[in-house]
């Protein structure tokens, strides 16, 4: 069962154009996280947000925590070609060690 | 710094054959997961560790047994490899605050 999806699956996109990805799920969760993953390697964590309403800024890159919990958006001001990769979201919930993974954004920015 | 550390990178195996994946971290870290990943499913929990001599069931652990009996590795291992479970492999630890840290993935072919 997958408790977590992530929106759009692919997107393709032109240098400079801004962006959003999405990641819902029907449950609530303690913390989320985002991940970041290139060809031939493992996701790389980017931020971890944890109260309702949360916004964090990473350089152009922008997350916010649904009120509710149950969902976050990334979103990429003026996309680079160093953006391109695997984006993952993370649900975590509070007494466990253990993280749902979404379905993953793939996105491709093209110079 | 090494981090985690996943050997081999890639393994092909044929139907029946047993292996074992092998993950090794150096930060001292408690909790130690393997997953798998396969294309639109994004990360999916094998198995899990919160501490030395202990192991524990994630989403899919089916046809995998894993060992942590030294707090710096933890082994996974196929009795009986079917193709079903081709897939990446990628080994993560974490300390308190779950930031996971990954490895870099095995890549396995099961003929």
């Amino acid at each position: 069962t997958q408790l977590l999806e992530q929106s759009p699956q692919f997107l393709s996109i032109q240098e400079g154009e801004n962006l959003t990805v999405y990641c819902n799920s029907s449950s609530v969760f303690s913390s989320l996280q985002w991940y970041r993953q290139e060809p031939g390697e493992g996701p790389v964590l980017l931020v971890t947000v944890v109260t309702g309403g949360e916004v964090k800024k990473l350089k152009r890159l922008t997350f916010q925590f649904g009120d509710a919990r149950k969902d976050s958006s990334l979103h990429i001001t003026a996309a680079q070609t160093g953006d391109t990769g695997l984006y993952l979201c993370a649900g975590g919930r509070s007494g466990t060690y253990k993280y749902i993974f979404g379905t993953g954004t793939r996105l491709k920015v093209l110079a | 710094n090494a981090g985690v550390t996943q050997t081999p990178k890639f393994r092909v195996l044929k139907t029946g054959q047993s292996m074992t994946l092998l993950c090794a971290q150096d930060m001292n870290h408690e909790y130690m997961y393997w997953y798998r990943q396969d294309p639109g499913m994004g990360l999916r929990l094998i198995h899990y560790s919160v501490g030395e001599g202990t192991t524990a069931k994630g989403e899919v652990p089916d046809g995998y047994n894993v060992s942590r009996l030294k707090k710096q590795n933890f082994l996974l291992g196929l009795e009986s490899a079917a193709p079903s479970q081709t897939s990446v492999y990628f080994c993560a630890s974490s300390e308190v605050g779950n930031i996971q840290y990954f490895g870099a993935g095995t890549r396995l072919s099961v003929l």
